[in-house]
């Protein structure tokens, strides 16, 4: 079975660009999750899907982030404008419905911000 | 709030060394507690879990015991080999948020031939 796919692997971008971070949970999956990791922070919840619609967007950390989830087979991260401070490992992960289903995760996105 | 802590890295052992990684936690109400592992260039992967007290969860050789007293999950595999070497996770999820989960800042392991 297909697991999480994100794309790209890697982005490498100047400054003030528009940023879209893609991502295909596991077919079934009704709950979807953006992740942040940073040496620094570590892991960061950046917002939680459930049947396509947001629960919990409180780690979104400012506004120039967005994210979508047009159906259960798709969603996206956006940072508008980028800044080097956004550089980090961007994870996407989904689960079935139910008490401790875990979490499966995607390769990540390595963004780079120049 | 909910919080993990994890022995610090980086581990490195030789190969068939006993191995442990201490994790303590502290949350509300009755956590489920989880081992998830990153090799490099991976996103995480479940590795093991515990949903009550004195449950123990097992896979591939590691071991760890939900200890309720002690507020302690540590992570135990009695010979490790070179392939276990990646960056290991203990987390939690608890209260209303049986979604959310709580992460600690990951143990590097690197076992050596």
């Amino acid at each position: 079975d297909a697991g999480v796919i994100q794309s790209p692997r890697h982005e490498v971008t100047e400054m003030g660009q528009e940023v879209t971070l893609r991502c295909k949970p596991i077919s079934g999956h009704n709950s979807l999750f953006w992740y942040r990791q940073t040496m620094m922070r570590g892991l960061e919840l950046l917002i939680y899907f459930n049947n396509n619609v947001p629960i919990d967007d409180s780690g979104m950390p400012e506004d120039r982030f967005s994210a979508k989830m047009p159906n259960a087979s798709f969603s996206t991260l956006k940072i508008q404008p980028s800044e080097p401070r956004d550089s980090a490992v961007y994870f996407c992960a989904s689960s079935s419905q139910g008490l401790d289903q875990p979490q499966h995760f995607g390769d990540g996105t390595r963004l780079s911000i120049l | 709030g909910d919080s993990v802590t994890q022995m610090e890295g980086p581990v490195t052992l030789s190969e068939e060394a006993f191995l442990t990684i201490n994790c303590t936690y502290t949350a509300t109400g009755y956590p489920s507690l989880f081992w998830y592992v990153q090799y490099p260039g991976e996103g995480l992967q479940l590795l093991l879990k515990a949903t009550k007290a004195d449950d123990k969860g097992s896979n591939k050789g590691f071991e760890a015991t939900y200890r309720k007293e002690t507020t302690s999950f540590h992570l135990e595999k009695g010979s490790v080999q070179v392939s276990d070497s990646a960056v290991y996770f203990c987390a939690l999820t608890s209260g209303g948020s049986n979604y959310k989960l709580t992460f600690g800042k990951g143990t590097l392991l690197t076992v050596n031939p």
